[in-house]
C-alpha cells in the first residue's frame, strides 16, 4: 500500500513568516500534485512535478519534488492570510497506460494570522 | 473556465437505502474518477473510468458501489444499500487523459447517512 505522510498536520504563523510543508513517502511516485483546499469544496490543483529533483514556483509558492521521487516539499514566503487554507500532496499511481490514481496526505492545515 | 459540477450538494439517506451520485466531468475529458474524504480524514481514491469501463478500483469500492456513465454527459456513482460508515463527501473528478494529467475536481457532494 502506498502511503503519503505529510508534515505538520497544523500550522499556524504570523503573516510575512516563511513557512514549508513536506510530503513524505517510502514509494516512487511517477508524478506529485500539489492541491488547495477549501472548505466544503474540492481539491484544486496548484502543481504538479514530475522529475526528480524539478522545482517549480507560483509566485510566494515553491515546490520541490525529491531526487528519488520519494518526498516533496511546499515553500511558502512571507505568508499572507490569503494563504490561509488546507494543503494536500497527492501522488500518481501508475505509469503510462494506466489511468494515474492519486493518493493523498492528510493534508496540511495552515493559519496565517495578520 | 469549464468546470465539473455534482448533484446534489448534500443528500441525507436512511441507512440501507440507495442513493445515486451525479457528476458532469468537463466536456472534453475522457477519464473519470470517484474520491470520498470522510469528515477529517484524507481524500481516497475509489475507482477510475474510460472507455465505458472500470479502468481501477480500490478495496473501499466493494459490491455495495458501481458507476456508470449513462450518457455523454453524466457520470454516476450508485450505493446500493447505504451504511453509516458511508458518510462523506464524494468527489468526482476527470481528465483529458489519464496518467499525469490534471484531475478537475467537482465541488462535491455531503453524504449523511442515518
Amino acid at each position: 500500500t502506498q502511503l503519503l505522510e505529510q508534515s505538520p498536520q497544523f500550522l499556524s504563523i504570523q503573516e510575512g513568516e516563511n513557512l514549508t510543508v513536506y510530503c513524505n513517502s517510502s514509494s516512487v511516485f511517477s508524478s506529485l500534485q500539489w492541491y488547495r483546499q477549501e472548505p466544503g469544496e474540492g481539491p484544486v490543483l496548484l502543481v504538479t512535478v514530475v522529475t526528480g529533483g524539478e522545482v517549480k514556483k507560483l509566485k510566494r509558492l515553491t515546490f520541490q519534488f525529491g531526487d528519488a521521487r520519494k518526498d516533496s516539499s511546499l515553500h511558502i514566503t512571507a505568508a499572507q492570510p490569503g494563504d490561509t487554507g488546507l494543503y494536500l500532496c497527492a501522488g500518481v499511481v501508475g505509469y503510462g497506460g494506466s489511468q494515474g490514481n492519486l493518493i493523498f496526505g492528510k493534508g496540511t492545515k495552515l493559519s496565517v494570522k495578520p | 473556465e469549464p468546470e465539473v459540477t455534482q448533484t446534489p450538494s448534500h443528500q441525507v439517506t436512511q441507512m440501507g437505502q440507495e442513493v445515486i451520485l451525479r457528476c458532469v466531468p468537463i466536456s472534453n475529458h475522457l477519464y473519470f474518477y470517484w474520491y470520498r474524504q470522510i469528515l477529517g480524514q484524507k481524500v481516497e481514491f475509489l475507482v477510475s473510468f474510460y472507455n465505458n469501463e472500470i479502468s481501477e478500483k480500490s478495496e473501499i469500492f466493494d459490491d455495495q458501489f458501481s458507476v456508470e456513465r449513462p450518457d455523454g454527459s453524466n457520470f454516476t456513482l450508485k450505493i446500493r444499500s447505504t451504511k453509516l460508515e458511508d458518510s462523506a463527501m464524494y468527489f468526482c473528478a476527470s481528465s483529458r487523459q489519464g496518467y499525469t494529467d490534471t484531475q478537475y475536481f467537482g465541488p462535491g457532494t455531503r453524504l449523511t447517512v442515518l
